[in-house]
């Protein structure tokens, strides 16, 4: 069985302030992870993903995020972030062969001036 | 790229009416799903359906049916709707493997009154 924990329901933060959304997932084989992005009234769009390799994964916007498989963590990370990264954040994990993701209840991300 | 299209965006019902949510994606995507999406409860899935003719159960099926007679077309019917059918519903779509993202439609608010 596979789960996605999101740590923080809400992350407030100042315009320009990095930023750290925080992901954990359970999964007894390989894994696929996935950010997408919420805006208001909208659907969900993919912000990065890891499938192999690299631990560090960009995306776009300017978010990367960081595959920990020893803690079992995938953080979505900003240095600099502006308003318009207000949103509504998933993560999601996929596992072996699985074709149904697991999706985490979101952390709403509000960046103030 | 119409991508996934969901109709209609909008819908109010009196409890006990009858309603089909549409979605339709143009990307030859085997795979479609059904989520609703309730504040801080993240995505729900209700059904999926890995190919024309093919739909499982997700987590929340109670209340809802759906059909795959093409590979283009989901719809989920909401029979003798129940205020706790009020939410947003999102359809999405994903290529045949595991590692790919999936892609949303722009979701579907419905009230039951």
């Amino acid at each position: 069985a596979q789960s996605v924990t999101q740590l923080d329901s809400q992350v407030p933060v100042f315009e320009e302030a990095p930023v750290e959304l925080r992901c954990n997932y359970s999964s007894s084989v390989s894994v696929y992870l996935f950010w997408y992005v919420q805006y208001p009234n909208q659907g969900l769009q993919l912000l990065l993903k890891y499938l192999s390799g690299s631990t560090l994964v960009k995306g776009i916007n300017g978010f990367e995020a960081e595959f920990n498989k020893s803690q079992t963590s995938f953080h979505l990370r900003k240095p600099s972030v502006h308003i318009s990264d207000t949103a509504e954040y998933f993560c999601a994990v996929s596992s072996g062969g699985s074709y149904i993701p697991t999706f985490g209840r979101g952390t709403s991300l509000i960046v103030h001036p | 790229n119409a991508g996934v299209t969901q109709t209609p965006k909008f819908r109010i019902l009196k409890i006990g009416q009858s309603m089909t949510l549409q979605c339709a994606q143009d990307m030859n995507h085997n795979y479609m799903y059904w989520y609703r999406q309730d504040p801080g409860m993240g995505l729900k899935l209700i059904y999926y359906s890995v190919g024309a003719g093919i739909t499982d159960k997700g987590e929340v099926p109670n209340g809802y049916n759906v059909s795959r007679s093409t590979t283009e077309d989901f719809p989920l019917r909401l029979e003798l709707a129940a205020p706790s059918q009020t939410s947003v519903y999102f359809c999405a779509s994903r290529g045949q493997t595991n590692t790919g993202e999936l892609f949303f439609g722009e979701g579907s608010r419905l009230t039951v009154l």
